[in-house]
């Protein structure tokens, strides 16, 4: 089945620092891969949306210029928190949708610490 | 906009006890709804789903029927196991929004004790 990896799987930082987060579908070709942060014992909230090849669509009141999103080809997407703070601390997880299918896989998430 | 209400945990049953975890959604298309498992530490791994009207998923014991009319797809299990334990969220997928995203439920979570 389809399965989505997610690199790495935690960090630790110093806050100030800018912290990147690959999420991959291993096999199959993503034309849209999804962003959601989890903070402790609350739900999935969707951050953006990117789709290979064009910017990412951001969801009201994530900051597009601390959260930047790249998703350069088919099976690759980065989260890129930049100047990460404590507050930025959370579970950081992926999903990606094969063209033309409703199901969306997820990732296995990133713990981000930011000390 | 597209939401989801699931009932607010936590729920805490006995082993072999019935469970059932009520989800509503609001949606103003045709969407695919799913039943998401999430164990301490881990992602969100797939339980079921149903994409019509009437639909009935099911897996590993657990159930849910997508009633169009009641707008609800609760998720129900006959007889739960200590290893049922997890969070569970109820999602909704909207084609009309073109990018079919995931709309989340907050999460219930489920205790299940010998």
């Amino acid at each position: 089945g389809a399965v989505v990896s997610q690199h790495p799987s935690w960090v630790i930082c110093k806050s100030g620092t800018s912290v990147k987060i690959e999420c991959r579908s291993l096999d199959f070709q993503a034309t849209t891969m999804f962003w959601y942060r989890q903070f402790p014992k609350q739900s999935l909230m969707l951050m953006a949306t990117s789709n290979e090849g064009s910017k990412a669509t951001y969801e009201q009141g994530v900051e597009k210029d601390k959260f930047l999103i790249n998703h350069a080809s088919l099976t690759l997407s980065t989260l890129t928190v930049t100047s990460a703070h404590p507050e930025d601390s959370s579970f950081y997880i992926c999903s990606a949708r094969e063209g033309g299918g409703v199901l969306a896989t997820f990732g296995p998430g990133t713990r981000l610490t930011v000390l | 906009g597209d939401s989801v209400t699931q009932m607010e945990g936590p729920v805490t049953l006995s082993e072999e006890a019935f469970l059932t975890i009520n989800c509503t959604y609001t949606a103003t298309g045709y969407p695919s709804l799913f039943w998401y498992v999430q164990y301490p530490g881990e992602g969100l791994q797939l339980l079921l789903k149903a994409t019509k009207a009437d639909d009935k998923g099911s897996n590993k014991g657990f159930e849910a029927t997508y009633r169009k009319e009641t707008t609800s797809f609760h998720l129900e299990k006959g007889s739960v196991q200590v290893s049922d334990s997890a969070v569970y969220f109820c999602a909704l997928s909207d084609r009309t929004s073109g990018t079919y995203k995931y709309i989340f439920g907050t999460g219930t979570r489920l205790k299940v004790l010998a």
